[in-house]
């Protein structure tokens, strides 16, 4: 069955350090998705990255970056010189592609916390 | 606004009370997903429905839970005899194709209090 883990429940940074959030996941499948989701104070849900299973090429986006090791069957997330608008619950989803139709597995999430 | 829209964003009910939270997705997509956060809890998932047929409820308690999702209209997540222990965030998602693919697009959630 699938599982994510998010080790790190609540990661406080002082604002301009770099933070990484770990994510595990289990998965019997060949054929998966991982994603990063945000959730800010307002409480909506925030797409940040979707990687399939087969690209295990890192990812940057601005002060975004992901890393993603098969191998580990890790996918962190990190931000670089983090602002005080990056403090929010971050979570981590697996989706397999073909075990079912239960579409996401979230993680319990990473609450961030970035001190001015 | 071309997401997925849910409403009411709060809803408060007192216990034995009914609660109907409301989904309508995005433009064109027939796959809608009712997600459950409890307080300081990651989404758990409840629900898959394809217009006018549930595809996957294994995430829903067998009673006082149920949801609909017809031909014309939003989906529909209904509790039925609120206790204390319903109030969560109750989110939304939508995709255009079926599951798996995890193209999953999220409306802002409708938070159920119950007193």
């Amino acid at each position: 069955a699938q599982k994510v883990t998010q080790a790190q429940t609540e990661i406080s940074v002082v604002e301009k350090e770099d933070v990484t959030l770990d994510c595990v996941y289990e998965t019997r499948d060949t054929t998966y998705y991982l994603f990063w989701y945000k959730q800010p104070p307002s409480g909506e849900l925030v797409f940040l990255i979707r990687r399939n299973s087969f690209d295990e090429q890192n990812e940057i986006s601005g002060r975004y970056s992901w890393n993603f090791q098969k191998s580990t069957s890790s996918f962190n997330f990190t931000i670089t010189a983090s602002q005080v608008v990056d403090s929010a619950v971050y979570f981590c989803a697996l989706s397999e592609a073909y075990s079912g139709n239960t579409p996401l597995v979230f993680g319990k999430g990473t609450r961030l916390s970035v001190i001015a | 606004n071309a997401g997925v829209m849910q409403n009411p964003r709060h809803l408060v009910r007192r216990r034995g009370q009914e609660a109907r939270l409301r989904c309508s997705p995005m433009k064109g997509h027939s796959h809608v997903y009712w997600y459950r956060q409890l307080p300081e809890e990651g989404l758990k998932f409840m629900v898959y429905l394809q217009k006018e047929n549930i595809i996957d409820e294994s995430g829903m308690p067998k009673e006082r839970f149920s949801a609909e999702f017809p031909k014309e209209g939003p989906s529909i997540l209904r509790i039925q005899q609120v206790v204390r222990g319903d109030s969560a965030a109750y989110f939304c998602a939508s995709s255009l194709r079926s599951a798996n693919t995890g193209e999953l697009f999220f409306g802002e959630g409708s938070r159920l209090t119950v007193l």
